[in-house]
């Protein structure tokens, strides 16, 4: 069974530009999770989507928006870049909201400059 | 205040001996989970062990377990064995009842010497 995928698997952008990141859960899993993983720190939670329906938002800018397909797939945006937005995006998926299964992807490294 | 705090910040340990990794909690909910993960220099991070606040036994996984002691608020990880392929970043996080998300720690680098 496939795992988590996420693409691309790096990114560089400039300054003030928009990405878009993209996930595939587990078949099966219905809930989508970001997180934003700065160089030297823990991950930091961005967004929880069930069921196509934000569960979950973490101290981010209006910058940060994402959403969740039919297919349970899901979209992390990030607009007008900042240096400070260069990370390790990673994507967990989970059966439901209270499953503590939780499953990562290899993540998305994006490096703005 | 820090919700998950890990102390040590990198660590060596000699291939075959165990190792034991901190991490210190903070939350005013009675039912809350705590986990594990390993995150080689790939990036992924993999789930080693979970263990429940309502847990009576101390979870193990292989040669993975927790030293789960509530009353300090501490879930220690502890590695049997070492092997080279321990090598990478530690986790620890915690979901509190209220919400269903992660919250990290700051991480514990270990690095298995043969």
């Amino acid at each position: 069974d496939a795992g988590v995928t996420q693409s691309p698997t790096h990114l560089i952008k400039t300054r003030g530009q928009h990405v878009t990141l993209r996930c595939s859960p587990i078949s099966g899993h219905k809930s989508v999770s970001w997180y934003q993983q700065v160089l030297g720190q823990g991950p930091q939670f961005i967004f929880q989507y069930y069921e196509k329906e934000e569960r979950g938002r973490g101290n981010f800018p209006d910058r940060f928006s994402a959403r969740q397909f039919p297919n349970y797939s899901s979209e992390l945006n990030v607009n007008a870049l900042l240096l400070g937005d260069s990370a390790l995006y990673l994507c967990a998926s989970s059966p439901s909201t209270e499953n503590y299964g939780y499953t990562f992807g290899s993540g998305t490294r994006l490096t703005v400059v | 205040a820090q919700k998950i705090t890990q102390t040590q910040p990198g660590m060596f340990v000699q291939e075959k001996e165990a190792v034991t990794l901190d991490c210190t909690y903070d939350t005013s909910d009675q039912s809350y989970g705590l986990f594990w993960y390993k995150q080689p220099s790939s990036g992924e991070m993999i789930f080693l062990i979970y263990q429940g606040s309502y847990d009576e036994q101390n979870a193990t996984e292989g040669r993975y377990s927790l030293n789960f002691q509530k009353a300090r608020k501490s879930a220690n990880l502890v590695i049997s064995a070492s092997q080279l392929g321990d090598s990478a970043m530690y986790f620890c996080a915690m979901r509190e009842d209220w919400g269903n998300k992660l919250t990290f720690g700051g991480g514990t680098r270990v690095l298995v010497k043969p």
